[in-house]
């Protein structure tokens, strides 16, 4: 079964470093999306992303925070100037083509970000 | 205001017990609903959709209650593999978008 994939697994950092988080999502999907889940903490929605632009992004998502799509494969996300806060594990997601109504998200294995 | 909410539990049921959760949520214009499982510092994984009808995949019953905004997940017969955190998720906004989290109910079966 196709998965999303998603390198580093596990990223430490010190605090106003530049991070690089990748994904590859599933082949045919067409849509991503980016979400992180603090220890303890219930997941939470940063971003997602279409036609090679993003289509929402939450609070959570400020001028720190970018997404890129460099390719036909990768889906990345970059934290410009980490802080402590953004510890947390990131999961990359994507979506097929049927409607995205009811069309579940399938996500990767995470990315743990711990910044020092 | 929490927009999709769980009982935290844990919820501790011995192996062979039937076990339920709720979860409600905020938004009447909400269209899609999952229930995603999570295991210890995992990735959810989805482990069913819920439709209006309700529905059911072998031990797993999910139900809907649009007029009072509630979601349903029944285990029959529950399994020491069951143990997981169980993720009520909701598209809010009726969209593509961002889904919102519950969460999640944490659920131990005890041998």
């Amino acid at each position: 079964e196709p998965e999303v994939t998603q390198t580093p697994s596990h990223q430490v950092t010190q605090m106003g470093q530049e991070v690089i988080l990748r994904c590859v999502p599933i082949s045919n999907h067409l849509y991503f999306y980016w979400y992180r889940q603090i220890l303890g903490q219930k997941v939470e929605f940063l971003v997602s992303f279409y036609n090679n632009e993003i289509s929402e992004k939450s609070e959570i998502f400020d001028d720190q925070f970018s997404v890129e799509r460099p390719d036909g494969s990768n889906f990345t996300l970059k934290i410009r100037s980490t802080k402590l806060e953004d510890s947390a594990m990131y999961f990359c997601a994507s979506r097929d083509r049927r409607s995205s109504y009811n069309s579940p998200l399938h996500f990767g294995n995470g990315t743990r970000l711990t910044v020092t | 205001r929490k927009e999709v909410e769980q009982d935290p539990g844990p919820f501790n049921v011995p192996e062979g017990a039937t076990v339920a959760f709720n979860c409600t949520y905020s938004n009447s214009a909400s269209q899609s609903f999952f229930w995603y499982r999570q295991d210890c510092r995992k990735e959810p994984k989805l482990l069913m959709s819920v439709y209006s009808s309700g529905n059911e995949d072998g031990r797993f019953t999910a139900q809907l209650n649009r007029a009072s905004q509630y979601i349903s997940l029944l285990i029959r017969d529950s399994k020491l593999s069951d143990s997981a955190t169980y993720l009520c998720v909701v598209n809010m906004k009726g969209g593509a978008d961002g889904l919102t989290f519950g969460k999640g109910t944490h659920l131990i079966i005890q041998p």
